[in-house]
């Protein structure tokens, strides 16, 4: 079955950049979603499509890709960020998310 | 505003059924694919079905497939997960979600429920 890989941790102190990578195979021929989950509360899409921001989500939040990696980061990260945040993709019409990272703004 | 409510969870034995319901309000609920997403305890989000618009199409994860089905009612914007031969490690938060266009395999989910917690366990 189809895996997207994530570290499973990263720290950063506030105001500095965070960068939160997930990895799979092919990853550069599907489109990579990007959600934040916060303790105790429900996902929040934060990127879509590789590298589009929904409305009301910050512009410190951005996504990119370069072949089977996609990256999401977090510029200028602030205290609220701290939270769970998981890449997805689609393969063979089968939903599939990353392993999740946690990000501890320190 | 997108509203998405689930109900139905609760504790049952192994091998037993349950039948999760999402009621959504909102948005033109048959515009759009509707999904099921689980988190165990602890643990990271897992995909668990989804359906189109006008449930012409659908799709589930390997773990559920055979056991659980999706469906759902455009009349009564409302979303269903029967989920039979529950086993242990089907024990998780469900999610409802919405996603952001009618087809289920290529978007993304815009909206979320706050969950309903299943416990299967003897």
């Amino acid at each position: 079955s189809y895996e997207l890989t994530q570290p499973p941790s990263v720290s950063v102190s506030p105001g500095q950049t965070a960068s939160i990578t997930c990895s799979g195979d092919k990853l550069g021929d599907k489109y990579v979603s990007w959600y934040q989950q916060k303790p105790g509360q429900s996902p929040v899409l934060v990127i879509y499509q590789d590298r589009k921001r929904p409305s009301g989500i910050p512009d410190r939040f951005s996504g990119s890709k370069s072949g089977s990696t996609a990256t999401l980061t977090i510029s200028g990260t602030q205290a609220m960020d701290e939270a769970d945040y998981y890449c997805q993709a689609w393969d063979s019409k089968t939903g599939v998310f990353g392993t999740g990272t946690r990000v501890t703004v320190l | 505003e997108v509203q998405l409510m689930e109900s139905g969870g609760g504790l049952v034995q192994p091998g037993r059924s349950l039948r999760l319901s999402c009621a959504a309000s909102g948005f033109t609920f048959d515009d759009y694919a509707m999904h099921w997403v689980r988190q165990p305890p602890g643990k990271g989000l897992e995909w668990v079905s989804g359906i189109n618009w006008n449930s012409g199409d659908l799709g589930y994860a390997d773990s559920v497939k055979g056991r659980f089905t999706i469906s759902r009612d455009n009349a009564k914007n409302s979303l269903y997960l029967q989920m039979n031969s529950l086993r242990v490690e089907d024990t998780a938060l469900y999610y409802c979600a919405k996603d952001a266009g009618p087809g289920y395999s290529t978007g993304w989910w815009d909206s979320w429920g706050q969950g309903i917690l299943v416990t299967v366990s003897s």
